[in-house]
This record gives structure tokens, sequence and C-alpha cells, in this order.
């Protein structure tokens, strides 16, 4: 059974600051995966989405990499914003399937 | 339209009524999904529908009902809930087929507050 797992599960920083959130999981046979925001008692915003055959994706600040055989994925901010603060989740779809197995989230704080 | 919308934003029910969340999104996407998220919590699939036909189910107690009345409209109908279904009902769409990654990523609407008094 696929396990997600993200660290840190909480992150403050000043503003300005470049930062990574941590991802990893466990069963390398993956389809895809992806980040999405979630701003507090609201739905999820995707960020990016990897294929397995990739190492990274880019939007904007966001830069997102994989390494497939290692089982992780980091999401990169530059130049952290106080509007940046939010829980960040990646997830995972396993091959051959149409779910997403989620982590618990990584909560961000930026501190203007 | 390149949104998912989901209604009502709140809902607030007894354990005896009877009540339907609904979905809808109008990008073409066939394959559509319920979760469930307590607080502090990652979503839980509750069900997927590809091509109107319910794909999957995952041990969803019989007082949820999802149904997909077209390919554009997915509801959950609710009856009979306890205290602990209280939470954001999340409903995300994804397009089944189609060149490079959009086919792939999941699409979420903003949820549905529930509240099970």
């Amino acid at each position: 059974k696929q396990e997600v797992t993200q660290i840190p599960a909480a992150l403050s920083v000043p503003e300005g600051e470049n930062l990574v959130l941590n991802c990893s999981f466990t069963d390398s046979a993956i389809y895809n995966l992806q980040w999405f925001r979630q701003d507090p008692g609201k739905g999820l915003t995707s960020l990016l989405l990897i294929q397995s055959s990739q190492r990274e994706q880019t939007s904007g600040r966001l830069n997102a990499s994989l390494d497939k055989s290692s089982g992780r994925s980091t999401l990169y901010i530059a130049a952290s914003q106080p509007g940046d603060s939010a829980t960040y989740l990646c997830a995972v779809r396993g091959a051959g399937s149409y779910q997403l197995t989620f982590g618990k989230g990584t909560k961000l704080s930026v501190i203007p | 339209d390149t949104e998912v919308t989901q209604t009502p934003k709140h809902l607030v029910m007894g354990m005896t009524n009877k009540k339907s969340l609904k979905c809808e999104q109008h990008m073409g996407h066939r394959a559509m999904y319920w979760y469930k998220q307590k607080a502090k919590k990652p979503p839980e699939l509750m069900f997927v529908y590809s091509y109107e036909k319910l794909s999957i189910n995952e041990s969803v107690p019989s007082r949820f009902s999802p149904e997909c009345p077209n390919s554009s409209l997915l509801n959950l109908h609710l009856h009979a809930l306890q205290p602990e279904d209280s939470a954001l009902y999340l409903c995300a769409s994804r397009l089944t087929s189609g060149s490079g990654l959009s086919y792939n990523e999941q699409f979420f609407g903003p949820g549905t507050r529930l509240t099970v008094l």
C-alpha cells in the first residue's frame, strides 16, 4: 500500500526566503505526482503535476522535482510571500490507478 | 469555463434529514471524484466515476449515495448521517484522454462544509 509522507509538518519563514517542502512515497510505481495548495476551509488548488517520466516542473516561483527511484519529490518556493501561507499537499497517483494518495501536508506560514 | 463548482458551500443537517451535495464542471472531464476531508487531515477518496459509471467505491457507508446523471454533474445524496460525518466534502474532476499533462491533472472544487447535528 502506498504511503506518502511530508516533512516538515509545519514551517514558518520570514518573507523573502527561499524554501523547500519535502514529500516521500514508499512505492515507486507511480503514474504521476501532484502538488496542491489548500487555504483554511477551502478546496485544493493544483500547483504542479509531474509525470513519472519527468524530473521537474516549473510554474512561476514554484519548482517541483521528482526522483522516482528514491521515492522523493520536493517543492521549491522562491522569494516567499505572505500570500504563500497555506497547507501544501503532495499526492501520488499509482500506476494503473485512478486514485491519489495524499500526504498529510506541510503548513507554511510566511511572516511579513 | 475552467473550474469545478460545488453547492451548497455550507450545509447543516440533522441525523434524520435527507440532503444532497452537487458538483458541476464544464471542462469535458469524464472522471469525477468525491473526497471527504476531516480537519487537519488529507482528503480521503470516497467514490470515483468514469464516463458516468461508478468505478470505485472505497467501502463508504450506504448512507452516502453518489449519482452521476450526466458527464457534467455529480451528486452525493445524504441520508441518516452521523455527527462523525461532519467534514469538508470535496469534488474533483479529471480529463481522461488527450495529449500532454492536462489529462492527468485533478481539479478540485471549493468543497461543501457539512455539519451533522
